[in-house]
């Protein structure tokens, strides 16, 4: 059975910086691109970031780009995502998604983990 | 980007009913969009992939139409279970995008 658990979420300033976290069991972790999909509270999904198998290769969102970097170790089968000047509008709920095949396709989710940015 | 048009925003609909929603992208997208329901307080779960095809251990009652611009997703005959919201996402380019969301409730 896939499992995907985020973690890392938390309150922070406006301006500060958070590591998210997703460990993955019950898949190849090292065979599948990987993803960071976020939900604000009450409102709708936004892709954030996919990541290629081997790691070289890594895609953003408009709203994140220079701000957030997504990473794997894949000898850990961990996800991560690194965000920085962290702003308001990027509290949100996120999820570790795996990529179906390179298509961006999200076919497991994990529960997501808050992160709050409020002064 | 490709912007992702749902309709309606609200649909509100009785056991038994078949419903449908419709999604919308800004340029075409061929067949590379997928269909997603989410229940309260749960993590989306992918029902269709390609426009078209389902994914596995999704019921027969869902399917999905379309290709280029104009996409629907169908339930045939609305099971309780089934009262959630539903989004559309294409995958054809970055980034990937996703619909407002359908709000399926109980009429």
């Amino acid at each position: 059975e896939v499992q995907l658990v985020e973690s890392g979420g938390g309150l922070v300033q406006p301006g500060g910086s958070l590591t998210l976290s997703c460990a993955a069991s019950g898949l190849i972790f090292s065979s599948h691109w990987m993803s960071w999909v976020r939900q604000a509270p009450g409102k709708g999904l936004e892709w954030v970031a996919n990541i290629k198998p081997d790691g070289s290769d890594v895609y953003y969102g408009d709203s994140v780009k220079g701000r957030f970097t997504i990473s794997r170790d894949n000898t850990k089968n961990s996800l991560y995502l690194q965000m920085n000047s962290l702003r308001a509008q990027d509290t949100a709920v996120y999820h570790c998604a795996r990529i179906r095949y390179s298509d961006s396709i999200f076919d497991y989710w994990g529960q997501g983990t808050l992160v709050t940015v409020s002064s | 980007d490709i912007q992702m048009t749902q309709s309606p925003s609200t649909l509100s609909a009785s056991v038994g009913d078949r419903v449908t929603i419709t999604c919308r992208a800004s340029q075409s997208i061929s067949n590379w969009l997928a269909w997603y329901q989410q229940k309260p307080g749960k993590v989306p779960k992918l029902l269709i992939y390609e426009a078209s095809s389902l994914e596995s251990g999704v019921p027969s009652r869902f399917s999905g139409s379309g290709s280029g611009t104009e996409f629907t997703f169908t339930i045939s005959s609305l099971q309780p279970e089934d009262f959630a919201t539903y989004y559309c996402q294409q995958s054809h380019s970055y980034p990937a995008t996703f619909g407002q969301g359908t709000r399926l409730e109980i009429k």
